[in-house]
């Protein structure tokens, strides 16, 4: 079985910090994918990478940043964290070619004070 | 511009009661059609796909959906649902030849004893 693991379920941080949260996957895929899940709003797209140190900005990249130096990590950054960006993140990785179905990591609850 | 149009925010049904989840997309192009499941505190998870060949698309669970181009439209059903169905639904498109996966804000179906 597919397993993306985020490092962390649950983080708190405060407006100002630099955020890191962490995206491993332990198959081999090409793409990697992070999004944000708000109550109403769905799953949208902040960045996608697919390939080592090649990303792709998608919906709502503002005040984030990402970084892919190995194929199975995937970073998202916040530069400077604000209260807007308290929300659930998720991870989540495919292969490349055909329709592949996308494989999810559990997510991590992100508050910022 | 694609997108995808879930109406029902949340649907409540009784235990071995039928249910449908209504999902509407809009394209120009082809597309690929998904159903997510995520249950409390986790990940979302492939449920069923449509790529090609049989409009009607089955899960191992009992989850059916059907894939109607005139309506464009990707309903998914149940016959008779339990309590461990309780979860967020989603729906997904995917335009043919791009990496995007596009999502609906969701279905909260809840399974009342």
């Amino acid at each position: 079985d597919v397993k993306v693991t985020q490092s962390s379920r649950y983080l708190v941080k405060r407006t100002g910090e630099k955020v890191f949260l962490e995206c491993v996957q332990d198959m081999d895929h090409e793409n990697m994918f992070w999004y944000r899940q708000d109550p109403g709003l769905g799953l949208r797209l902040i960045y996608f990478s697919y390939d080592v140190k090649m990303k792709e900005k998608g919906d709502i990249p503002e005040g984030y940043s990402v970084s892919r130096e190995k194929k199975e990590r995937f970073s998202l950054i916040l530069e400077s964290a604000s209260t807007n960006q308290t929300s659930m993140y998720l991870c989540a990785s495919n292969l490349q070619g055909g329709v592949q179905p996308q494989h999810f990591g559990d997510g991590t609850r992100l508050s910022i004070l | 511009a694609q997108s995808v149009t879930q109406l029902d925010s949340q649907v409540p049904v009784f235990e071995e009661a039928p249910v449908e989840l209504r999902c509407n997309y809009s394209s120009s192009v082809s597309v690929y059609l998904f159903w997510y499941v995520q249950y409390p505190n986790q990940g979302l998870q492939l449920l069923l796909k449509y790529l090609s060949g049989s409009t009607l698309v089955e899960s191992i669970n009992g989850f059916e959906a059907e894939f109607n181009k005139s309506q464009t439209s990707f309903h998914l059903r149940k016959p008779s649902v339990h309590i461990s169905d309780t979860a967020e639904y989603f729906c997904a498109v995917t335009p043919s030849g791009t990496y995007k996966y596009i999502f609906g804000t969701g279905t909260r179906l809840k399974v009342l004893a």
